[in-house]
């Protein structure tokens, strides 16, 4: 079995500041990784996603996200947040070869000016 | 466990044919999302409705439709299947933007 877990319920910063939300998982198999992003009053959108090769991805808006298989870690990263990041982020495993889309709880962006 | 219920987990059926995807938000959720993940494009956003109307509607297309019940458990009906239809079909419920997703329905078209 697979899990998701985003350690972070809630993360408020300010305008300009770097931010990271963390994203750990469980799974016996390999897994492809993926971000989505709530903005308020709309449907998920996928930020970015980790298939294979290059472990460092770059997704839309500037973030970006590593793959670290020993830590089974993919945290997400922006250098310099704004405030229409403001939305909700959910980190989704998916085991190959298998048609599974296991979604952590997702982390609060809270961006202030 | 996320408390949003979907049946069945797997649907196998023919093209041309109609299936019914039932979900059963969490307690005291109003809103349902229908989603449609497929590896190429991610998750697809459907529709969701708020509190048995319809709030707002993405890529869905016209041989889909769906509705949320005064129970408020929604359905989501596909018809005139096509082979490009077979997905996984997730569902997500919400209160004040919180969603929580279902564990999806597998359709097999064949």
């Amino acid at each position: 079995a697979q899990s998701v877990t985003q350690l972070d319920s809630q993360v408020p910063v300010f305008e300009e500041a770097p931010v990271e939300l963390r994203c750990n998982y469980s799974s016996s198999v390999s897994v492809y990784l993926f971000w989505y992003v709530q903005y308020p009053n709309q449907g998920l959108q996928l930020l970015l996603k980790y298939l294979s090769g290059s472990t460092l991805v770059k997704g839309i808006n500037g973030f970006e996200a590593e793959f670290n298989k020993s830590q089974t870690s993919f945290h997400l990263r922006k250098p310099s947040v704004h405030i229409s990041d403001t939305a909700e982020y959910f980190c989704a495993v998916s085991p190959y070869n298998t048609d599974k889309l296991i979604f952590g709880t997702g982390t609060r962006l809270q961006v202030f000016p | 466990d996320s408390g949003v219920t979907q049946t069945p987990k797997h649907l196998i059926t023919a093209t041309g044919q109609r299936v019914t995807l039932r979900c059963s938000p969490r307690s005291g959720d109003l809103s349902v999302y229908w989603y449609q993940q497929s590896l190429d494009q991610g998750l697809q956003f459907l529709i969701q409705y708020y509190n048995g109307e319809e709030r707002a509607k993405g890529n869905i297309l016209e041989r889909f439709s769906a509705q949320q019940f005064p129970d408020l458990h929604s359905e989501l009906n596909l018809s005139s299947l096509e082979l490009g239809d077979s997905a996984l079909y997730f569902c997500a419920s919400s209160t004040n933007e919180k969603l929580f997703f279902g564990s999806g329905t597998q359709l097999s078209v064949l």
